[in-house]
């Protein structure tokens, strides 16, 4: 597509229930990365992908939280047993390789509003 | 630690009025700088960005950013604010890590343009 797409745009669950986030970059973008926006708050990082490799999970909250990249493209971000605190908007975006005249600004998808109950 | 501070939570400003959001950086080595733009329930939209040659960088809607490497700053600028301007700035730092690398984000300056 031409842009970065997430689904779903808004999710409500209860306390306890997993998810499933899910971000499609923009075509030919190698580098993936997942942000946390709590209301009105700034981005806290949460991992970022070079292909299907995950060089750093520094920001995943807690071992709650995994993500996966296959392809090269598609990611998803898994959040087991959710807690209200899990509550946020979370952004996906891609970025092209650094190369040549790439410097790799972002480019970011909707978000996906998580509420847990 | 790497880190990006925007010292100011918000900004407010009378149309018409010239406007600076400040934002300073912590980043070992040569960062790549960026501005993002969240407009009302809206994705974050890429702004401007240094990589490297003249201080001054000009991008979207008028605004620019002045690069200052002894302060460690990257301030964004606009001349003359209008109301539509009014949203939430975040800058970022690209730290320096193999060919792609981890971005770090400050925690936001709500800019508020009064008519």
């Amino acid at each position: 597509g031409a842009g970065v797409s997430q689904s779903p745009s808004n999710k409500v669950t209860e306390k306890g229930k997993d998810v499933e986030l899910r971000c499609d970059p923009i075509s030919g973008h190698t580098a993936l990365y997942w942000y946390r926006q709590s209301l009105g708050q700034g981005l806290e990082f949460l991992i970022y992908f070079q292909g299907n490799s995950a060089p750093d999970k520094s920001g995943l909250p807690s071992d709650r939280f995994s993500a996966e990249r296959t392809g090269g493209s598609v990611s998803t971000l898994t959040i087991q047993r959710t807690q209200q605190e899990d509550s946020a908007v979370y952004l996906c975006a891609s970025s092209s390789r650094l190369a040549g005249g790439n410097t790799g600004e972002l480019f970011f998808g909707e978000g996906s509003r998580l509420t847990v109950l | 630690a790497q880190s990006v501070a925007q010292p100011e939570d918000q900004v407010n400003v009378a149309e018409g009025n010239p406007l600076t959001v400040k934002c300073t950086y912590s980043v070992s080595g040569n960062p790549y700088l960026f501005w993002y733009v969240q407009y009302p329930n809206r994705g974050l939209q890429f702004l401007l960005k240094y990589i490297t040659g003249d201080n001054l960088v000009k991008g979207s809607y008028g605004f620019e950013a002045e690069f200052n490497k002894s302060q460690t700053s990257f301030h964004l600028k606009k001349p003359s604010a209008l109301v539509s301007d009014s949203a939430l700035y975040f800058c970022a730092v690209r730290v320096p890590y193999s060919s792609a690398s981890k971005i770090i984000f400050g925690s936001g300056t709500r800019l508020s343009i009064r008519p």
